[in-house]
């Protein structure tokens, strides 16, 4: 099966504090890829990061930062300092290696409210 | 920065109505989807296409057609639309295989 669970619906955090966001995934390709999107209220979807199964180093992109760790499957996110202006819906999607169109799996999506 | 279009970005239409929401990319990505979304709430793939003359159902069935003639254009039509319809339309395009996917601004649909 292929799957990317988000359990965390919705948070909510006052600015600067950290706040990190879950995603869980399922899979039985050795070969995958992984990726974050925002989609602020505007509703574009912004690429954030892709990250492959074969890297496992976290990733950092000045006040965000990404933990890929396979032994439990998860690829968390986490913002430092939050600021109003990261409130947005942040999702969490899957590629895996078996369809060669390119189908996304995405989780159903964490809505973040940064609160001044 | 994605170069990928959606128009119109917003519309509100009657029952009936025959639409069609365009999207286009610049980049001469082959793959291309279509997405329907309620506001914040998941993304169900409706349409995608591999390349010219190519296109193919997703997972969620769509009462939409769409067409893709040439590269850079995936235009998706409603016959006749219904208020069921309303939703938020959001297109995408891929480079290749496990590629990220660039996504246009969406369209926000109201069928009244």
């Amino acid at each position: 099966a292929q799957k990317v669970t988000q359990a965390q619906t919705e948070i909510s955090v006052v600015e600067k504090e950290d706040v990190t966001l879950d995603c869980v995934y399922e899979t039985r390709d050795t070969t995958y890829y992984l990726f974050w999107y925002k989609q602020p209220p505007s509703g574009e979807l912004v690429f954030l990061i892709r990250r492959n199964s074969f890297d496992e180093q976290n990733e950092i992109s000045g006040r965000y930062s990404w933990n890929f760790q396979k032994s439990t499957s998860s690829f968390n996110f986490t913002i430092t300092a939050s600021q109003v202006v990261d409130s947005a819906v942040y999702f969490c999607a899957l590629s895996p290696s078996t369809y060669n169109f390119n189908k996304f799996y995405f989780g159903s999506g964490t809505k973040l409210n940064v609160k001044p | 920065e994605a170069d990928i279009y959606q128009t119109p970005r917003y519309l509100v239409i009657g029952t009936g109505k025959k639409i069609t929401l365009e999207c286009s990319q610049t980049m001469g990505h082959d793959k291309m989807y279509w997405y329907q979304q309620d506001p914040g709430m998941e993304l169900h793939l409706i349409h995608y296409s591999y390349g010219v003359n190519s296109t193919e159902k997703g997972d969620l069935s769509s009462e939409s057609t769409v067409s893709r003639i040439r590269t850079e254009h995936f235009p998706l039509t409603l016959e006749s639309a219904r208020p069921s319809h309303t939703s938020q339309y959001l297109c995408a395009s891929t480079k290749a295989t496990q590629e990220t996917q660039y996504f246009g601004p969406g369209t926000r649909l109201l069928v009244l």
